[in-house]
């Protein structure tokens, strides 16, 4: 069953802390994106990237960051640096490479962070 | 069935109308659009999409417009059911650019029995 995974579906994080959002897919996409969205807004764009070992600082990258070491996989870290971490965040796999077309965005169904 | 200017947050509706929703786009040079569908606590999913060089496409039930010269989208969904009650997202973007989507703020369409 090809498809975007993402996990936990509910994480809280501490204050100062750093917490770590796990995006995975199958779908042999070779770029991956990751959003945020917060009650009542469209998404914003955190990192994305084209292709393995690189990525791009989207619009709202500060306090977090990325890796892309696998094909498959582009986790996501929440640093203590984001004062405001509370959002939805979901991740985005799509067919493009490097500079080529654009093909339409596969998400995931989205994990909710939230500060005790 | 029942139609909005340029975007507005919500759009309530009757079963079995016709909704149209809008979608003001940002940037001239864009030639990517499409529409997602996000139900509560879910990942958006796609609805449909179109290129620059079309002004319209149809799908099921749903048909997408495009006008360049006002940078305006809409998307037509008729013989609205409750099951089309979500959020209702627009987003563009330069192919070939190697950038990511560029979302709108999104409507929220109600539809009552």
């Amino acid at each position: 069953d090809g498809g975007i995974t993402q996990s936990p579906k509910y994480l809280f994080r501490k204050e100062g802390q750093n917490v770590t959002l796990s995006c995975e897919q199958n779908l042999n996409h070779d770029a991956m994106y990751w959003y945020r969205q917060d009650p009542g807004q469209g998404l914003r764009l955190i990192y994305y990237s084209q292709i393995v070992n690189d990525f791009q600082k989207g619009d709202i990258a500060e306090g977090y960051s990325v890796s892309r070491e696998k094909k498959e996989s582009f986790p996501l870290t929440v640093t203590s640096a984001q004062k405001n971490p509370t959002a939805f965040y979901l991740c985005a796999s799509s067919t493009g490479t490097g500079k080529g077309t654009n093909e339409k965005l596969f998400f995931g169904s989205g994990t909710q962070l939230s500060v005790l | 069935g029942e139609s909005v200017g340029l975007h507005l947050p919500t759009l309530s509706v009757q079963e079995g109308d016709n909704s149209i929703i809008n979608c003001a786009y940002s940037n001239s040079a864009s030639d990517y659009f499409i529409w997602y569908k996000q139900e509560s606590g879910k990942g958006p999913q796609f609805i449909i999409d179109i290129r620059s060089n079309m002004d319209k496409r149809q799908g099921q039930r749903v048909t997408v417009l495009l006008n360049k010269t006002v940078k305006h989208l809409s998307l037509q969904i008729a013989a609205t059911q409750p099951g089309d009650s979500a959020v209702y997202f627009c987003a563009e973007n330069i192919s070939q650019a190697g950038t990511a989507l560029i979302f709108g703020k999104g409507t929220t369409l109600s539809v009552s029995s």
